[in-house]
């Protein structure tokens, strides 16, 4: 995960807030997905994205929404319709295509206060 | 529709070697995956087989998969302390992709 980063670590929100986590990655991968962990849970897939310009919705996209202006960002906004928006946002990277093996960012943890 | 399963805890010694188990129900996965994840981390790749192999070993760690029965194991030899972590299996849906992730095994090592 050296070459993908996201900020902030920590993010507090007050309700009715929305707020926009950044995804970033250097190593030239044309996919990038984000992916919701909740305590005792497996990752649930929100919205990825197979190439610029071009994103598709996950298992759990509503209250959410993405971009993708540029190869190396994927930001991810959770807007004040997202009903429990309390977990930890993890972002991947891959090359892409049916062989795609993904790669992890460190995470951002966001609470809703 | 697809599953992933995976028992909740894991307890060994130190020393010892680590079986985590994971079941999943879509034959037509291409690829799965083990991840291991520490306190607060993001999640680190371990190591992944291809559907048409049955065993993959790399340094301590050796995945075996049965794909009749949809059984994929990690064993972790000699485990150490370093090892505590939370590991994910996860399965790769034929021709899409979407990674299908189970629960996690957490795995903790004591002398």
């Amino acid at each position: 995960d050296g070459g993908i980063t996201q900020s902030p670590k920590y993010l507090f929100r007050k309700e009715g807030q929305n707020v926009t986590l950044s995804c970033e990655q250097n190593l030239n991968h044309d996919a990038m997905y984000w992916y919701r962990q909740d305590p005792g849970q497996g990752l649930r897939l929100i919205y990825y994205s197979q190439i610029v310009n071009d994103f598709q919705k996950g298992d759990i996209a509503e209250g959410y929404s993405v971009s993708r202006e540029k190869k190396e960002s994927f930001p991810l906004t959770v807007t004040s319709a997202q009903k429990n928006p309390t977990a930890f946002y993890l972002c991947a990277t891959g090359k892409g295509g049916n062989t795609d093996t993904q790669y992890f960012g460190p995470g951002t943890r966001l609470t809703v206060l | 529709g697809e599953d992933v399963e995976q028992s909740l805890f894991l307890s060994v010694r130190e020393g010892d070697s680590s079986v985590i188990n994971c079941t999943y129900t879509d034959s037509s996965s291409t690829y799965l995956y083990w991840y291991k994840q520490e306190p607060g981390a993001g999640l680190q790749l371990l190591t992944y087989i291809f559907s048409n192999m049955d065993m993959k070993q790399d340094q301590r760690l050796t995945v075996l998969l049965n794909k009749k029965d949809k059984h994929l194991s990690l064993r972790i030899a000699d485990t150490q302390t370093g090892d505590s972590a939370i590991y994910f299996c996860a399965e790769r849906s034929g021709g899409y992709n979407k990674l299908i992730f189970g629960a996690g095994t957490r795995l903790a090592v004591h002398p």
